[in-house]
């Protein structure tokens, strides 16, 4: 298996309630990713996990808050969140952290706050 | 200051045109850089790395340290290659620092 895979792929959420997205990869990659991307912009690092610990927190706003269960599931749970943050999600993986391996993506979740 | 600049919001050539998306960066130590695409509807997938130096698709990337560019060139372009290219720069942290994308838009 060498993909990363997300679910769900399409997610509305109104400004109250509480979600979470889910990505999964079976490739043993150590260093997993959350990635924010809005329309035709680049992707917005927020996250980053490292053999399982939080290794990187791009100042991200605490509706915001990453788990990661084992070595291939990475969540990202959702709570009380603005209009604003409605873009796509993407989750990526990577052999190791920090050294030259490359990053895979996943196809993304495309959320919708109302 | 560690910055990627993609000059190009929109690139748009015909079909058989040669074609090159520019890319320049910013970074204080030895860079390594990437060619990220997204097609439509597609996931953000690798296109290039500086340090392998190949060609996939037709497209090749020369890294210019003294322009301080990466730019992406491919001799004949194709209607598939219409998507969005980012270049990226991963610093010594491992984080990936993208430009802010170009569109290519390949007509017939």
């Amino acid at each position: 298996d060498t993909e990363v895979t997300q679910t769900p792929k399409h997610l509305v959420m109104g400004m109250t309630n509480k979600k979470s997205l889910k990505c999964e990869q079976h490739m043993g990659h150590r260093a997993m990713y959350w990635y924010k991307q809005k329309a035709k912009k680049p992707p917005e690092l927020m996250f980053v996990y490292s053999y399982e610990k939080l290794s990187i927190n791009e100042s991200v706003p605490s509706r915001f808050s990453p788990e990661c269960p084992n070595s291939s599931l990475l969540n990202l749970h959702l709570h009380a969140l603005q209009p604003e943050d409605s873009a796509l999600y993407l989750c990526a993986s990577s052999q190791e952290p920090g050294l030259t391996y490359e990053q895979y993506f996943g196809p993304g979740t495309r959320l919708t706050v109302t | 200051a560690q910055r990627v600049t993609q000059p190009e919001k929109l690139l748009s050539v015909f079909k058989g045109a040669p074609v090159e998306l520019k890319c320049n960066y910013s970074y204080s130590g030895s860079p390594e850089l990437f060619w990220y695409v997204q097609y439509s509807r597609q996931r953000l997938q690798l296109l290039l790395r500086h340090i392998s130096r190949e060609s996939i698709k037709g497209f090749t990337a020369d890294l210019n340290k003294g322009e301080t560019s990466f730019h992406l060139k491919k001799p004949f372009a194709q209607e598939e290659d219409s998507a969005m290219y980012y270049c990226a720069l991963r610093n010594q942290g491992g984080k990936l620092i993208f430009g802010q994308g170009t569109e290519l838009s390949v007509k017939p």
